[in-house]
This record gives structure tokens, C-alpha cells and sequence, in this order.
């Protein structure tokens, strides 16, 4: 069965560092998310992405977040100086259709520490 | 905007013995009502959603009822097994419209041999 996977699985870094999250989503989905969980708390929606643009951002989604498309198969998340508040589980996930109307199917997460 | 709230938190369930775990949100304009499964290390997985012109939906030993005057959703897992321990986690949103996706806070389900 198709998978979306996330690279690393661990990351640490230390606070004011650049990170990029790595993401491959399932091959013939054309929507793609980021969302957190911090440690303790719910999971929030970040970002959607769509035929090479966001589509909808969150309040967290800030001017330190970016993603991207680099190529026909990644989808990146990264996080320009990191805050010791950033550390959390971020998961990517993709769908076939939009928020709604196809399910989303999630990564395993990367676990981002930062110290 | 949207807040969903889900009770209980732990729930422990004899193996074969039925579970349900309840929700309930605030926003009125919400149509969209997914369930997720977490297994430990992994990313949470849709295993049924509803949609507000739906009262209930059923796949196999998983069902999903909807009550839109009341607000509130709930999860029902019948003759559970030793694998469908997870934490489940409810969300609600405006199809179309991720940023008004709320989860639960979750609830961790411990089915007993």
C-alpha cells in the first residue's frame, strides 16, 4: 500500500539554526500539509499546498516557515531560525482531493528538538 | 472559530467488548468530521469520516454517528481487538477548508486480551 514518508525521523538542532523537514507524499496526490503536535497538546493544522502553491496557512505558519515542491516528488518544510517553541512531532500528509473531500493520509512524523 | 472537545481521554476495554469515544465542537458551519488511529511511531491514519448530511456511517466493526443540533460525534468500535489499541483522535472542519481543522486532544484506547 502507497505511504507517505518523512526524513529524518529525529531531528536536533540547535535554537536560531535552519531545518528542513523532508517529505515524499503518495505518487498521484496533488494536495499536500504539514501539520505539529507538540508534546502534550493536539495536533494543528500548519499549511496546504496545491498545484505548486499554499493554498491555506495557519496563524503558526509565520514568516520562519516556508515549503516547497523542489521536484516531482518531495515536499519540504523549513523552518529559517528556530525557536526552542518549535520543537515538536511534524508530520506531513497528502490527499487526492482538497481539505474535505478525499482523505489525508499522514507520514510517520519527524520529531524536532530543539535546544 | 472551531474548538472540539473528546472524552475520554483513556479509555481500557476487554478484548470483544465495544468502545466509543465522544466529541463535540462548536462551530455550527463545520460539515466535515474525520476520525484518525495512531499507532506508536507512526503518523495518524483516516479511518472514517463523516460528512453533516450524514446521521451515521459504517465500515466493518467501525461506526461514526453525528448529531448536528447537538454538536457532538462519536466514534463506536465494536468486538474490539488487542490491535485496535491506539490513541483516536476526532477532528472537525469546513470541507474545503483546512485552516479551520480542529483536532481532539485524543483518546488512548487500551483493548485488554
Amino acid at each position: 500500500e502507497p505511504e507517505v514518508t518523512q526524513t529524518p525521523s529525529h531531528q536536533v538542532t540547535q535554537m536560531g539554526q535552519e531545518v528542513i523537514l523532508r517529505c515524499v507524499p503518495i505518487s498521484n496526490h496533488l494536495y499536500f500539509y504539514w501539520y505539529r503536535q507538540i508534546l502534550g497538546q493536539k495536533v494543528e493544522f500548519l499549511v496546504s499546498f496545491y498545484n505548486n502553491e499554499i493554498s491555506e496557512k495557519s496563524e503558526i505558519f509565520d514568516d520562519q516557515f516556508s515549503v516547497e515542491r523542489p521536484d516531482g516528488s518531495n515536499f519540504t518544510l523549513k523552518i529559517r531560525s528556530t525557536k526552542l517553541e518549535d520543537s515538536a512531532m511534524y508530520f506531513c500528509a497528502s490527499s487526492e482531493g482538497g481539505a474535505g473531500l478525499a482523505g489525508e493520509y499522514f507520514g510517520p512524523g519527524t520529531r524536532l528538538t530543539v535546544t | 472559530g472551531e474548538n472540539v472537545e473528546q472524552h475520554p481521554s483513556t479509555l481500557s476495554v476487554q478484548e470483544g467488548d465495544s468502545a466509543v469515544i465522544k466529541c463535540t465542537y462548536s462551530d455550527s458551519a463545520s460539515n466535515y468530521f474525520p476520525w484518525y488511529k495512531q499507532e506508536l511511531g507512526k503518523g495518524p491514519q483516516l479511518i472514517i469520516d463523516i460528512r453533516s448530511n450524514v446521521g451515521e456511517k459504517k465500515d466493518q466493526r467501525i461506526a461514526v454517528t453525528l448529531n448536528k443540533t447537538a454538536k457532538h460525534f462519536s466514534l463506536h468500535i465494536t468486538e474490539t481487538q488487542p490491535e485496535d489499541s491506539a490513541v483516536y483522535f476526532c477532528a472537525a472542519s469546513i470541507a474545503g477548508r483546512n485552516n479551520d481543522m480542529r483536532f481532539g486532544a485524543g483518546t488512548r484506547l487500551t483493548v485488554k486480551p
